[in-house]
């Protein structure tokens, strides 16, 4: 089935660890997405990626880092620069940044 | 600034019909979006309105107003399975998306 995956579904981690999450979509998509979720705000945006060996800074970039080195591949790493880094990380595909996004499950990141 | 404003929560019985509204404030305008996201889930497309007017889809319909920077959702003959959060999101005049916080809808019996 096509669609977009992203794994673990939940990560534990200690303080001043890096920790990378994975985001793989078979839906054939040139743009991919990074959000963060936190309760009781909106989505915002990390970082985005049009095509393949670019990225974009979103809102957020700092203390994260990107590499789009396959097409169906948007890997996240959350760096221990980034100083709140618990939070829901939704990854996100599309056509292209005209058309809607497809998320995936999303990946419940803990630090403690 | 950019902003999206909906209703934090609301709550409506099963079978009922239910409005939630959103307006923005964005830089441009290139489309509304709808999603529908349950607890601990992936948001699911619901909806797009990028002219004024009203866009049914079973018991779902979106309305825009571009001159009003308002959109609401409408669910009709609503179900238990309908309790989730619903998000607006706008996607702007660099063909970002803005999102709201969303709104909790709880259906209650």
């Amino acid at each position: 089935d096509g669609g977009i995956t992203q794994s673990p579904k939940y990560l534990f981690r200690k303080e001043g660890q890096n920790v990378t999450l994975s985001c793989e979509q078979n839906l054939n998509h040139d743009a991919m997405y990074w959000y963060r979720q936190d309760p009781g705000q909106g989505l915002r945006l990390i970082y985005y990626s049009q095509i393949v060996n670019d990225f974009q800074k979103g809102d957020i970039a700092e203390g994260y880092s990107v590499s789009r080195e396959k097409k169906e591949s948007f890997p996240l790493t959350v760096t221990s620069a980034q100083k709140n880094p618990t939070a829901f990380y939704l990854c996100a595909s599309g056509d292209s940044l005209n058309t809607e996004a497809f998320f995936g499950q999303g990946t419940r990141l803990t630090v403690v | 600034g950019q902003n999206i404003d909906q209703p934090t929560e609301m709550t409506a019985t099963e079978g009922a019909i239910v409005q939630i509204n959103c307006t923005y404030q964005t830089s441009g305008f290139n489309g509304l979006f709808w999603y529908q996201q349950h607890a601990g889930e992936a948001p699911t497309f619901l909806s797009y309105n990028v002219l004024d007017g009203l866009e049914e889809k079973g018991r779902f319909s979106s309305f825009l107003s571009r001159s009003k920077g308002y959109s609401y959702l409408l669910l009709k003959e609503l179900q238990m399975k309908d309790s989730a959060s619903y998000l607006c999101a706008v996607r702007d005049s660099n063909y970002q998306l803005i999102w709201g916080a969303g709104t909790k809808l709880i259906i209650k019996p």
